[in-house]
């Protein structure tokens, strides 16, 4: 059974502290993909990668940062969070050219008081 | 423009009846597209995919495609209460290997 695991579930931090969020896949995944998603907004890619060492901006960088050290690990920073970055985050992989199979994690609640 | 559209607002349909979903998108170079259904506090699932022109059936579901109009709908047929979601759609970035997703669409079937 495929797996994309995201090793917190709920986390509360304070404002200005420094945020690490993990997510493993199991499945030898080229593609490593960090979402956000808030209400009335959908899902808004952060960043995203196609190979270990590798890293692209998407959509909303602004405040995070993230680290692909092994291919199977893509990790999230916010280097010091704010309130407005409470929120859903979701990891996701995909085979290198096959994004139609893109495989969730079960998402991570972050609020930032 | 953002690139994935979905504007309508929460849809309420009773038991047994078809829910519509609608989503437009702006990249036409765009070829493939697929719906994800998001229950609460779950992450997203797919249920359907479609790259040509057309309709697309799969059990209760039909993807509908318009190239030239630049949008793709779900039709759900039958609706019960189990389809209370969110639906997301969701169209890979020409030339990209990532996905833009809409903000998504809720659907309240009503017993």
């Amino acid at each position: 059974d495929v797996k994309v695991t995201q090793s917190s579930r709920y986390l509360v931090k304070r404002t200005g502290e420094k945020v690490f969020l993990e997510c493993v896949q199991d499945m030898d995944h080229e593609n490593m993909f960090w979402y956000r998603q808030d209400p009335g907004l959908g899902l808004r890619l952060i960043y995203f990668s196609y190979d270990v060492k590798m890293k692209e901006k998407g959509d909303i960088p602004e405040g995070y940062s993230v680290s692909r050290e092994k291919k199977e690990r893509f990790s999230l920073i916010l280097e010091s969070a704010s309130t407005n970055q409470t929120s859903m985050y979701l990891c996701a992989s995909s085979p290198r050219d096959r994004v139609n199979t893109i495989y969730f994690g079960e998402g991570s609640w972050l609020t930032v008081v | 423009q953002k690139e994935v559209e979905q504007n309508s607002g929460p849809l309420s349909v009773p038991e047994g009846a078809i829910a519509s979903l609608n989503c437009t998108y702006s990249d036409r170079g765009s070829q493939s597209f697929f719906w994800y259904r998001q229950y609460s506090g779950k992450s997203p699932e797919l249920i359907m995919f479609i790259y040509s022109n057309g309709d697309k059936e799969d059990g209760r579901f039909t993807a509908q495609l318009n190239k030239a109009s630049q949008y793709v709908s779900l039709l759900i047929r039958d609706s019960q209460p189990s389809d209370s979601a969110t639906y997301l759609c969701a169209v890979r970035i020409y030339g990209n290997n990532r996905l833009a997703f809409g903000k998504g669409n809720q659907v309240v079937v009503i017993p």
